[in-house]
């Protein structure tokens, strides 16, 4: 089974910060690799497909990069509907979601 | 535009059963493998089962293995899912998800339903 392991699991961040959270694939995911958004009580929400293609719809300010094992979803100026759990997630062999992270206010 | 609605939740006895559904629309259902994916409270999401979107394909979670069956009925346009030999910890908000399958993957999760809340207790 391919194990996704994210960090930091809790980010604290203020408006306008650049924010950038890090997800690994225990193995080779090539570029299967998606990025969701959560907010409480909410189903998630996709932001990033491939990697780095931008869902429609989703604003600028979020983009993902990597491939192989190293993943970054980067959020350039944190806005206040930013604050939210975010889970990446590989879809190269079955389907296996990081644990997430929690990005809230400082 | 695209809905989906899961129905089914409830509580329930461990060892017991648990049929959910899942009815979809704004879409062409039949075009879409289908998922279910399950969130235990407090915790992330941990995906459970798919099905292909004729289907002809099953594949499930080792923890739902055995237990679980996901189906479809793409003349009605709904997803279910049973659930046998419940027991505490399938206690979890299950969503239903679509995915749009090629050649070279079964893809991501695109559209979500807003979930229905199975409590395993007794």
């Amino acid at each position: 089974d391919i194990q996704m392991t994210q960090s930091p699991s809790t980010l604290s961040a203020s408006v306008g910060d650049r924010v950038t959270i890090t997800c690994r694939a225990s193995q080779s995911i090539s570029n299967w690799l998606a990025w969701y958004q959560q907010k409480p009580g909410k189903a998630p929400k996709v932001l990033i497909y491939r990697a780095s293609s931008l869902e429609s719809a989703v604003p600028s300010r979020f983009s993902g990069s990597g491939s192989g094992t190293e993943f970054t979803l980067t959020i350039s100026s944190l806005q206040p509907d930013d604050f939210a759990t975010y889970y990446c997630q590989q879809y190269n062999t079955f389907w296996t979601f990081g644990q997430g992270t929690k990005v809230e206010i400082k | 535009q695209v809905q989906l609605v899961e129905s089914g939740g409830g509580v329930v006895q461990p060892g017991r059963s648990l049929r959910l559904s899942c009815a979809a629309s704004g879409f062409t259902f039949s075009d879409y493998a289908m998922h279910w994916v399950r969130q235990a409270p407090g915790t992330g999401l941990e995906w459970v089962a798919v099905i292909s979107y004729d289907g002809n394909n099953e594949y499930y979670a080792d923890s739902v293995k055995g237990r679980f069956t996901i189906s479809r009925d793409n003349s009605t346009n709904t997803l279910y899912l049973q659930m046998n030999s419940l027991r505490a910890e399938d206690t979890a908000v299950y969503y239903c998800a679509s995915s749009y399958s090629t050649s070279s993957s079964w893809g991501f999760f695109d559209y979500w339903g807003q979930g229905t809340l199975a409590t395993v207790s007794s």
